[in-house]
């Protein structure tokens, strides 16, 4: 299973833009990046997705490097109301099935 | 159309006690998982269906819980007997397929065990 590794926590100021990178060295070729959102009380909802280069939703953007070694999910101007748990997955097992394997997530605190 | 739906919302038991938990997932989802979440930690997953077939429950407790997805739709987890380190949320997600990285989750069983 290819690991994720992402901060504990991050802060941001209303209106800003707000980066959250992850890391996945061992990612593998058929592994597609998934983010996750997690509100209080509430199960992961889909973010985005993507394989390589840059995805861009009405939510977020998904920046991903030609190794795809890394990824950056892109918040632009966060709100309170962005304030939750952020989760990478990519697991793919042997079968080709996503397994979605949740790691620890990255906790944003959005500030007035 | 409703989304993936969970029950009971919260439980409360006493150790050695059976529970269990319905999940009924989007219509036409094929693959539906159960997690386990603890207080700050991400979820975990415990089993994962593709239609009634248990294709990975690896990390099930299978001394204590059991799962059955019967036709292919709705599922059932149970503990039995409970212990107070179940105390946990228990979530159902359900996708369109195996290959398909968007899932979408119910809100989630509260269990506390006293």
């Amino acid at each position: 299973l290819a690991k994720t590794t992402q901060p504990i926590s991050m802060d941001s100021y209303e209106g800003q833009e707000v980066n959250i990178t992850c890391s996945h060295n061992n990612i593998a070729t058929n592994d597609y990046i998934t983010w996750y959102q997690q509100f209080p009380s509430q199960g992961p909802r889909f973010i985005i997705q993507g394989y390589k280069t840059k995805v861009t939703n009405e939510v977020a953007s998904l920046f991903i490097p030609a190794d795809r070694k890394s990824s950056t999910l892109s918040l632009p101007r966060v709100s309170l109301s962005d304030t939750a748990v952020y989760y990478c997955l990519v697991d793919v097992d042997q079968t080709g099935a996503n397994n979605l394997f949740f790691g620890t997530g990255t906790r944003l605190t959005v500030i007035p | 159309e409703a989304g993936v739906v969970q029950s009971p919302r919260y439980k409360i038991i006493e150790k050695k006690q059976p529970v269990a938990f319905w999940c009924n997932p989007i219509s036409g989802h094929n693959t539906l998982y159960w997690y386990r979440q603890n207080l700050g930690q991400g979820p975990e997953l415990l089993i994962r269906y593709e239609n009634e077939e248990a294709v990975d429950d690896s990390q099930l407790p299978k001394d204590r819980f059991s799962a059955e997805r019967l036709k292919g739709v709705d599922s059932t987890l149970k503990i039995q007997p409970a212990e107070l380190g179940d105390s946990a949320v228990y979530l159902c997600a359900s996708s369109l397929g195996r290959w398909n990285t968007e899932a979408f989750f119910g809100q989630g069983t509260r269990l506390t065990v006293v």
